[in-house]
């Protein structure tokens, strides 16, 4: 069974501050991990991804993750927020599924409110 | 490419009313997948489809919830007797062939059982 651990609910941040949003994953097999962003009324948006290779992921909006395989973690960082960063983030894992799919199971997620 | 689009964005309905949704995923996508999202959780995946064959289910899929993709394009996704617990929102999500890892998802639909 694979499940994802986002421990922190709410994180709030000044702008232009940095931030880092945890994320901890149990898996029996070999992982894929993923960390989408969702707007207000919005679906999901793939922000970044590890599939394999350096353990060091760059993402869009100047997002980074690192993979950490000993730790079990995938931790979102961004050395400066802007206010229109503020939105609720999900760590993933993939699992494959029959026919080459991968089935997603998300964390509960983390509101980043970024503050003036 | 225009994105996963889903229709209608909201649906307020009464209990024990049936209610369909529709997904149309990026083109040429062969493969599509629906998940719930509840109010303070993140989405929990309920179907998937390759081409317009339904591959998984989750056992949350309930027998009062059916799923099809007929011609391997769009989907629709209907709940039957509508509970309050079915109250969420419905992603759909779609991934190529080249990129089997990526899901692109839609805006998701509503739903609200009165």
């Amino acid at each position: 069974a694979q499940s994802v651990t986002q421990l922190d609910s709410q994180v709030p941040v000044f702008e232009e501050a940095p931030v880092e949003l945890r994320c901890n994953y149990s898996s029996s097999v070999s992982v894929y991990l993923f960390w989408y962003v969702q707007y207000p009324n919005q679906g999901l948006q793939l922000l970044l991804k590890y599939l394999s290779g350096s353990t060091l992921v760059k993402g869009i909006n100047g997002f980074e993750a690192e993979f950490n395989k000993s730790q079990t973690s995938f931790h979102l960082r961004k050395p400066s927020v802007h206010i229109s960063d503020t939105a609720e983030y999900f760590c993933a894992v993939s699992l494959r599924l029959t026919g080459g799919g991968n089935k997603l199971t998300f964390g509960t997620g983390t509101q980043l409110k970024v503050e003036l | 490419d225009t994105g996963v689009s889903q229709d209608p964005r909201h649906k307020i309905t009464k209990r024990g009313q049936n209610v369909t949704f529709r997904c149309d995923p990026i083109s040429e996508h062969n493969r599509l997948y629906w998940y719930r999202q509840t109010l303070g959780q993140g989405p929990e995946f309920l179907t998937y489809f390759q081409n317009e064959a339904q591959l998984e289910k989750s056992r949350l899929l309930s027998d009062r919830f059916s799923a099809e993709r007929p011609k391997g394009s769009f989907s629709t996704l209907e709940i039957q007797r509508t509970e309050q617990g079915d109250s969420a929102m419905y992603l759909c999500a779609s991934s190529s062939r080249m990129s089997t890892d990526t899901q692109y998802f839609g805006p998701g639909t509503r739903l609200t059982v009165l």
